[in-house]
């Protein structure tokens, strides 16, 4: 089972600036099966990128992800307000378990 | 437009039982694997089982395996979970989630699922 770790956990940062959010995986994820989520309070979940870096329907292009094998990137290149959540990544795919990071929470500095 | 709605979340004692259900509407039920993921108070997501589309290939976390059965019935857009020998540990959210190109494109708005004495 693929173990995945994302840091920081916690993340402070300000309206404007540049977000950098990382998940590393126990071992290499097959073809770059690995999605980012974003979940406000008392929300679902909501896709933000798959196939480690392709954004899903209607996402804003300030976001952005990459990396590949057991090290990939979220980025958030100008927060804006409705930006801070937390954020988790997932590998995904034909195995049988599909895990999920342990999350990022995004705060207003 | 895609909805998914569960059902079925209430308080319930260690030991007891419970079926979630999960309905489906604004897409091709049949054609799509589906999901259920939980998250404990406070805590993060975690993956809980899920189904092949005609329901032939089901897989489970550990920590639910042998306890949680995943069903669905095609006909009437559905997707389930029988829980046995809940625990405290239980308690969470638990989310439905679709399939999508890649990752869960749609999610429920979760169903809150309480295991206390």
């Amino acid at each position: 089972e693929i173990v995945l770790t994302q840091s920081p956990g916690t993340l402070s940062l300000s309206p404007g600036e540049r977000a950098t959010l990382s998940c590393r995986a126990s071992q290499s994820v097959s073809n770059n099966y690995l999605a980012w989520y974003q979940q406000k309070p008392g929300q679902a979940p909501r896709l933000l990128i798959y196939g480690a870096s392709s954004r899903a329907t209607g996402i804003p292009d300030r976001f952005s992800g990459s990396g590949s094998g057991t090290d990939f990137t979220l980025t958030i290149s100008r927060l804006e307000p409705e930006d801070f959540a937390v954020y988790y990544c997932q590998h995904y795919g034909s195995s049988p378990r599909h895990t999920f990071g342990q999350g990022t929470k995004l705060e207003i500095k | 437009e895609v909805h998914l709605v569960e059902s079925g979340g209430v308080v319930v004692q260690p030991g007891g039982s419970l079926r979630l259900s999960c309905g489906a509407s604004g897409f091709t039920f049949d054609d799509y694997t589906m999901h259920w993921v939980r998250q404990g108070p406070g805590k993060g997501l975690e993956w809980v089982s899920r189904i092949s589309w005609d329901g032939g290939r089901k897989y489970y976390a550990d920590s639910v395996k042998g306890r949680f059965t995943i069903s669905r019935d095609n006909s009437k857009n559905s997707l389930y979970l029988q829980m046995n020998s809940l625990r405290t540990e239980d308690t969470a959210f638990y989310y439905c989630a679709k399939d999508g190109y890649g990752g869960y494109d749609y999610w429920g708005q979760g169903t809150l699922v309480t295991v206390s004495s």
